[in-house]
């Protein structure tokens, strides 16, 4: 099972809009409404941000959104701000014995 | 409040084993799946292990089936990854993490342990 691809790097001015990418499968992403998001600031364990390729957990700004279209999902972030500048992770389930599959990760720089 | 605590993590050599602990409070333990991550030094996340709640049901990643066993006790609130026949690739941040109810996204981390697997 392969990881899902993601750019390696996105950036974006204060108060700018940017989307990140994460391309699958018919056998992960696009079999399933099951993409999730997860934010990592350097040292810190990840932190859910969309499950179900556009929900959003309690607490996570609104300016976080996701959606999919086929075997790729995005998660788009709005009005950028300093503090999401982090790596992000997509996931999917997966119809292999490997249950889940994470993205390569993407480093998100606020300029 | 509701946390994820591991311990367990170290140094070990080739070939050995080690055995990973999550304690789990503010939640009830008991209502979810849980799954252990990991994550090797500057790379990305690699989920390792899923256990149902009762723990009748073990799921794991290709690269650690037949080393690595999952268990859960719920009286005791806690998770457990017994690693064995350890290798160097198997270095990373091991995090356990609770599944969301009805969903297959992980809503809840805990710090991490480091292993590593050295001579």
């Amino acid at each position: 099972q392969s990881a899902l691809t993601q750019p390696a790097s996105v950036s974006g001015s204060p108060g700018q809009s940017i989307t990140i990418s994460c391309t699958g499968t018919s056998s992960d992403v696009g079999g399933y409404n099951y993409v999730s998001w997860y934010q990592q600031h350097p040292g810190k364990a990840p932190k859910l941000m969309i499950y179900d390729v556009s929900n959003r957990p309690s607490g996570v700004p609104d300016r976080f959104s996701g959606s999919k279209s086929g075997n790729t999902a995005s998660l788009t972030i709005s009005g950028l701000q300093a503090e999401d500048e982090a790596d992000y992770y997509c996931s999917s389930y997966t119809s292999s014995s490997t249950l889940y599959v994470f993205g390569t990760g993407t480093k998100v720089t606020v300029l | 409040q509701v946390q994820l605590v591991e311990s367990g993590g170290g140094l070990v050599k080739p070939g050995g084993s080690l055995r990973l602990s999550c304690a789990a409070s503010g939640f009830t333990f008991s209502d979810y799946y849980m799954s252990w991550i990991r994550q090797a030094p500057g790379k990305g996340l690699e989920w390792v292990s899923d256990v149902t709640i009762s723990g009748g049901t073990k799921y794991y990643a290709d690269s650690v089936k037949g080393r690595f066993t999952i268990s859960r006790d719920n009286p005791k609130n806690s998770l457990y990854l017994q690693m064995n026949s350890l290798r160097a690739e198997d270095t990373a941040v091991y995090y356990c993490a609770r599944r969301k109810t009805g969903s297959h996204a992980f809503d809840i981390w805990g710090q991490g342990t480091m292993v590593t697997v050295s001579s």
